[in-house]
């Protein structure tokens, strides 16, 4: 139980364009999602927590209109990057919080690898 | 606040030694430690969890963990590293808001010298 996917696992696009991430908890619902990027060698940083049914909560230094998040279901989360540019390629992870297992444990997406050329 | 420090950046073990990924924390609370393990090009996977239950952990893989609250530490261990434990592994540690971030390190990559 508690599988979380995202979609798609890897994307390349154009500079200038918008991409969508999707997140989906499977088998569970999940009211919180969050929302990290991964740089080479690096730790996890949290980009926003997404809470079902209201606006997403950002990190500070992060710019929610490029990094737009909708949490519109029990069960899925979106991540859109608008007017993407170099710099945004990164690994992109969600992770969701079932309140079923405990408040303590998130599940964590595959993660999403954005290329912008 | 919350906090947590990986004291190693690298460790390299040979395989059939022992692994000591040390970590150590900061909380206000009786704090919730995790260890999640990440594999080249995967994505993150739940080592083990402590939650104020027994100090002494055990997780999957033949990995373990004991909280020791005087030391502010939750170092993780294996006896015997296989190569297929090489991976970056992170300790982490929830946080008290509402929605329980995670507070992560910076993480420790482990090496296998066969």
């Amino acid at each position: 139980g508690a599988v979380v996917s995202q979609h798609p696992s890897r994307v390349i696009c154009k500079s200038g364009t918008s991409v969508k991430i999707e997140c989906r908890s499977l088998d569970f619902q999940a009211t919180t999602m969050f929302w990290y990027r991964q740089f080479p060698k690096q730790s996890l940083m949290l980009m926003a927590t997404s809470n079902e049914g209201s606006k997403a909560t950002y990190e500070q230094g992060v710019e929610k209109d490029k990094f737009l998040i909708n949490h519109a279901s029990l069960t899925l989360s979106t991540l859109t990057v608008t007017s993407a540019h170099p710099e945004d390629s990164s690994f992109y992870i969600c992770s969701a919080r079932d309140l079923g297992v405990g408040a303590y444990e998130q599940y964590f997406g595959p993660g999403t690898r954005l290329t912008v050329t | 606040a919350q906090s947590v420090t990986q004291l190693d950046s690298h460790v390299s073990v040979s395989e059939g030694t022992p692994v000591l990924l040390r970590c150590n924390y900061s909380s206000s609370y009786s704090p919730s430690l995790f260890w999640y393990v990440q594999h080249p090009n995967k994505g993150l996977q739940l080592l083990l969890k402590y939650t104020s239950a027994a100090t002494l952990v055990k997780g999957i893989n033949g990995f373990e963990a004991e909280f020791k609250k005087s030391e502010t530490s939750f170092h993780l261990t294996k006896p015997s590293a296989h190569m297929s434990d090489a991976a970056e592994y992170f300790c982490v540690v929830s946080g008290m808001d509402s929605n329980y971030q995670l507070i992560w390190g910076a993480g420790t990559k482990l090496i296998i010298k066969p």
